[in-house]
């Protein structure tokens, strides 16, 4: 079974700043995916980066970075250089290697203020 | 390449009626997953099919079922519906069931049970 938490509902950051999400996840899985969606208002679920577990160096897509620290089950995000176009809700979700089934957190809703 | 489609749009159905969604994957396709998205209960699995079988399922009732046809496509139906069917239904397609694969959200089916 697999679980993923994510303790802030609401963020908030100044354009061009530093944000970090934080998510925090539960599983029995060996080999697993982590991942972060970013869903705008228009609904449509969006991949922004993907962690494969077995791999320590941290991902990095452009402005997106995560902070994956296994033995601690934490998986942040770190998005750079903000823009008003980031604002979304941003889920944090894992996934079995062996399969697709998606586990999802209860999303962070990122405001982004000019 | 044409993404996820997912129809129809938006349905409004009364209490006790039935509702079938569709969902046509990314061509080339195979998987497909489906999800429910609720203020309460947040993102969760439903069931996903694969070479038109159903690989995994989730907790939901047996009013939930679905169907995956020989080109990918996939169908969703709630029989008897209830207040609290009302839900953001999403559907994602991959090439496999595979981890590795990037799953693809569609922009999803807002539904309103009355």
């Amino acid at each position: 079974a697999q679980t993923v938490t994510q303790s802030q509902p609401e963020m908030s950051v100044q354009e061009a700043e530093t944000v970090t999400l934080s998510c925090t996840y539960d599983t029995s899985e060996s080999d697993y995916y982590l991942f972060w969606y970013k869903q705008p208002p228009s609904r449509q679920m969006i991949l922004v980066i993907r962690q494969e577990a077995y791999k320590q160096q941290n991902a990095t897509e452009n402005r997106f970075s995560v902070n994956f620290q296994k033995a601690a089950k934490s998986f942040s995000l770190k998005i750079s250089d903000s823009q008003l176009g980031d604002a979304a809700m941003y889920f944090c979700a894992s996934q079995p290697a062996s399969g697709s089934r998606l586990t999802f957190g209860e999303g962070t809703q990122l405001t982004v203020n000019p | 390449k044409a993404g996820v489609t997912q129809t129809p749009r938006y349905l409004i159905k009364t209490r006790g009626q039935q509702v079938t969604l569709s969902c046509s994957p990314i061509s080339g396709h195979r998987s497909v997953s489906w999800y429910q998205q609720t203020p309460g209960q947040g993102l969760q699995f439903l069931f996903e099919y694969f070479s038109e079988t159903q690989r995994n399922k989730g907790n939901f009732p047996g009013r939930f079922s679905g169907r995956q046809f020989s080109n990918s496509r996939s169908e969703m139906n709630v029989s008897t519906l209830e207040l609290g069917d009302s839900a953001l239904y999403l559907c994602a397609s991959s090439l496999a069931n595979k981890a590795s694969d990037e799953q693809y959200f569609g922009p999803g089916t807002r539904l309103t049970v009355t």
